[in-house]
């Protein structure tokens, strides 16, 4: 347990439905990432904050796709519309305040797409 | 363009043997090499973290090195387990990058058997 939890963990939705995911980071970290990873891939970058602040966002973040971390404690990712191609691992990472620190990972929430 | 490779992409071994497992990477410029140890269906968890100064560093069986002129990593695994079976992850960060910039590598998937 490395102190990130994701909540689902699994989530199984029908084509077109919406869905959300929330990650609680570790409490001291003022970063705070999402990922995601297909089978057989590495996790693939999607967008991160910096406390409440979005900072950067991935050309993976479709419109479809939104964040939030509005006290700059937990956060949510929704996928608007779900696609097949969304079926994925959704990984939450948190850090301290810079690039090079050591991020941690939540146990992730797993979506598939019927 | 940015890229880490891994090889071999997945590994058998007896219980008790030792492995190597390979990261090259073409990440310039270059900030730090990570290793991580992703369970199936669980976040991953950090082995080693090593900056352009460092070439070897370990976590009690875990043997990470770096060879920043070669752009070449190892990790060594000795005296394996039942529970070192994983995907093991290569992260390379750029320097002064964008989050984008942390860029993983797909992973050494190790079987251990008894």
């Amino acid at each position: 347990d490395t102190g990130v939890s994701q909540d689902p963990r699994h989530k199984i939705t029908k084509r077109g439905q919406n869905v959300t995911f929330r990650c609680d980071p570790i409490s001291e970290h003022n970063r705070l990432y999402w990922y995601r990873q297909t089978l057989g891939q590495g996790p693939e970058f999607l967008t991160y904050f910096q406390n409440e602040a979005q900072l950067e966002k991935s050309r993976l973040l479709s419109d479809r796709f939104s964040a939030e971390r509005p006290k700059g404690s937990f956060s949510t990712l929704e996928i608007q519309r779900t696609e097949q191609g969304d079926s994925a691992m959704y990984l939450c990472a948190s850090s301290f305040d810079h690039s090079w620190d050591e991020q941690f990972f939540g146990p992730g929430t797993r979506l598939t797409v019927l | 363009k940015n890229q880490v490779e891994q090889s071999p992409q997945s590994l058998i071994i007896l219980e008790g043997k030792n492995c190597t497992l390979q990261c090259n990477y073409t990440v310039s410029p270059f900030s730090n090499l990570r290793w991580y140890k992703q369970d199936t269906g669980r976040g991953p968890v950090s082995l080693t973290i090593m900056t352009f100064s460092e070439n070897t560093k370990s976590n009690g069986r875990y043997t990470a090195t770096l060879d920043a002129d070669t752009k070449q990593s190892s990790l060594h695994i000795t005296a394996s387990q039942l529970s070192d079976s994983a995907s093991y992850i290569c992260v390379v960060s750029a320097d002064g990058g964008s989050q984008g910039n942390l860029i993983f590598g797909k992973g050494t998937k190790l079987s251990v058997k008894p």
